[in-house]
């Protein structure tokens, strides 16, 4: 079954301890994105990659990281998690060049509160 | 840059009643369209996309789009809504970079 996983769901973190929110899709596609969506906000990309050793920064990338050293993995590291960072985290594949398919896959999210 | 703009944070309808969610984009050329539908505690999916040809495009569950450009707008429509609509709805466009920009959202509230 074509899917993208994010793991973990569901975490509570405390300011300051380094996360790291995994995402791995198995439909071999080149563009790999995250995003955080708040209330009122919609979704806001935070880093994106066309490729493996290729990411770019979004609309909202302070404080996060990325990393894409194979194609299936897109892992969102916090360094230093913040309270501004409890959100409900997405990440998204899609095959060609980011969004020219208009088919974005989501995973199911990922909800971190940081105290 | 591109953007994207959902003017209606909420709407409410009633069972049966059709359906417009509007969008409006903002980008020179003429953009990749699209909606998803992100049902409570789910990620998003794709209920349509445009991309050129015929403006009025047909998508899952019903739903149909149709794309103005002399009014910059790509609204959602459905004639006759279900209880199981009641979902965020998110409208999004990729430009020249490919990059999808979404809107803020609309929430769907349907009462029975």
């Amino acid at each position: 079954e074509a899917q993208v996983t994010q793991n973990p769901r569901y975490l509570i973190t405390v300011t300051g301890k380094k996360l790291t929110v995994t995402c791995s899709q198995n439909m071999n596609h080149e563009y790999m994105s995250w995003y955080r969506q708040d209330p009122g906000l919609g979704l806001r990309q935070i880093y994106y990659s066309m490729n493996v050793e290729v990411t770019d920064k979004g609309d909202v990338p302070e404080g996060y990281k990325v990393s894409r050293k194979e194609k299936r993995n897109f892992p969102l590291i916090l360094e230093s998690p913040s309270p501004n960072q409890t959100s409900l985290y997405f990440c998204a594949s899609s095959r060609g060049g980011g969004g020219s398919t208009g088919e974005l896959f989501f995973g199911e999210g990922s909800r971190l509160t940081v105290l | 840059a591109q953007s994207v703009t959902q003017p209606d944070i909420h709407i409410t309808v009633s069972e049966g009643a059709s359906l417009e969610l509007r969008c409006n984009y903002s980008y020179g050329a003429t953009p990749y369209l699209f909606w998803y539908v992100q049902s409570p505690g789910q990620g998003l999916q794709l209920l349509l996309k445009y991309f050129s040809g015929d403006t009025l495009v047909q998508g899952i569950k019903g739903f149909e789009a149709e794309f103005k450009r002399s009014q910059s707008s790509f609204n959602l429509r459905k004639p006759s809504v279900h209880w199981s609509d009641a979902a965020e709805y998110f409208c999004g466009s990729a430009g020249g970079s490919y990059i999808p920009t979404f809107g803020r959202g609309t929430s769907l509230i349907v009462h029975p």
